[in-house]
């Protein structure tokens, strides 16, 4: 079965500093990876998935993060971030086969102050 | 592009009575739905796959006869809380997966049981 590690469940940073929340999975099988935002009190919006191809896959706002097979990562980054990029963010797997759910890690608290 | 439709976006129910949940998929077909839960703070902890016409996989710890799932059509699944308790507030969270959009999640559900 798959898992997915968050490192940090909290990162405080400055408007306009750049961030990295880090993700790391564990799977036998070929995964894809997603990051899903969270705003309290709202559900889920996709922020940026891997599915195949290109390892390097970007938001429309801003965010890109990186597949990397041999460190079973998929950090995302951005390098100037905004008050309203304040949320929750999730890094999640899912089995490359039919009807597989999403694993979910713990989530990361972005928290950027002015 | 895909939307689901949750509903109840928030519900309040006394102790012992039962609520239900709609999850309903709008212009697609999904595959596959699946109902989380998430507390406070944390992540989201998957509680069951469902596929239409067939009963539910619950994951290891959730109560089969408490949380009810019904997948009566392609487009449409209910989570029934029997018999609800204040330990089952939560937030309920539906996804439906689907070969042309992947996963597309519901708005969620706060249940507040009292």
């Amino acid at each position: 079965a798959q898992s997915v590690t968050q490192l940090d469940s909290q990162v405080p940073v400055f408007e306009e500093a750049p961030v990295e929340l880090r993700c790391n999975y564990s799977s036998s099988v070929s995964v894809y990876l997603f990051w899903y935002v969270q705003y309290p009190n709202q559900g889920l919006q996709l922020l940026l998935k891997y599915l195949s191809g290109s390892t390097l896959v970007e938001s429309i706002n801003g965010f890109e993060a990186e597949f990397n097979k041999s460190q079973t990562s998929f950090h995302l980054r951005k390098p100037s971030v905004h008050i309203s990029d304040t949320a929750e963010y999730f890094c999640a797997v899912s089995e490359n086969q039919a009807g597989t759910a999403l694993i979910f890690g713990k989530g990361t608290t972005l928290s950027v102050s002015s | 592009g895909a939307v689901v439709s949750q509903h109840p976006s928030w519900v309040i129910c006394k102790s012992g009575t039962s609520v239900k949940i709609e999850c309903r998929s709008l212009d697609f077909q999904a595959t596959t739905m699946f109902w989380y839960r998430q507390f406070p703070k944390q992540s989201l902890m998957l509680m069951a796959t469902s596929n239409e016409g067939s009963k539910a996989t619950y994951e290891q710890g959730v109560e089969k006869d408490k949380f009810l799932i019904n997948h009566a059509s392609l487009t449409l699944s209910t989570l029934t809380v029997t018999s609800a308790h204040p330990e089952d507030s939560s937030f309920y969270i539906c996804s439906a997966k689907s070969e042309v959009y992947g996963y597309t999640f519901g708005s969620g559900t706060r249940l507040t049981v009292v």
